[in-house]
């Protein structure tokens, strides 16, 4: 089956540590993004990759940091820098052509809390 | 920074019951409307992208409607479910496929 997986569901973080959040697709789409969800608040753009070796900071990517080596893959690493991690994080994959009016497919999540 | 609403924050309805709710969003920057049906536990599963003022969509039970010069969307569900249960994102589109979400619209349908 075609689809986003996330791991791991559960990580946590001690005080200074970098961690980093993986992001996988198979659904050949050129396009990946990391959102961060927090209690009450919609989705909010970390980072976006429209291609493989290109990606731009969205609205909230100070202290994260990301890479876009493979087609399939977009890892999200949460620097010691983010002094406020804790929230639910989100891979997504488009398939690129069509901006906007794309349909975005989201993997299941991953939770980082601060020990 | 776009900011989009979703109101009501939270609904709780009685299984059969039709509900809707709404999702508003700037009328100058407006590119395409999304919405999503988040179920717990589960990935956010998109249900229709909307770009043109008065589109209707419709999958099921569940429709939605676009009104791009007052900047605002309407989602209906007819005869609710339980299996409805889940929140409801919408999100405009802000330019290079940006989404700009909305925190969320929270259904309860009970039995």
């Amino acid at each position: 089956d075609g689809g986003i997986t996330q791991s791991p569901k559960y990580l946590f973080r001690k005080e200074g540590q970098n961690v980093t959040l993986s992001c996988e697709q198979n659904l050949n789409h050129d396009a990946m993004y990391w959102y961060r969800q927090d209690p009450g608040q919609g989705l909010r753009l970390i980072y976006y990759s429209q291609i493989v070796n290109d990606f731009q900071k969205g609205d909230i990517a100070e202290g994260y940091s990301v890479s876009r080596e493979k087609k399939e893959s977009f890892p999200l690493t949460v620097t010691s820098a983010q002094k406020n991690p804790t929230a639910f994080y989100l891979c997504a994959s488009s398939i690129g052509g069509r901006r906007y009016q794309e349909t975005q497919y989201f993997g299941p999540g991953t939770r980082l809390l601060v020990l | 920074i776009l900011n989009v609403e979703q109101s009501p924050q939270s609904l709780h309805v009685q299984e059969g019951d039709s509900t809707n709710f709404t999702c508003s969003f700037p009328s100058s920057n407006f590119y395409a409307l999304h919405w999503y049906r988040w179920e717990t536990a589960k990935s956010p599963e998109a249900l229709f992208v909307m770009t043109l003022n008065g589109d209707e969509k419709k999958k099921g039970r569940i429709s939605a409607t676009l009104n791009t010069k007052e900047g605002y969307s309407y989602l209906y569900i007819k005869g609710s479910q339980p299996e409805d249960s889940a929140t409801y994102l919408c999100a405009s589109g802000g330019g290079y496929n940006k989404l700009i979400f909305g925190a969320g619209t929270r259904l309860a349908v009970h039995p």
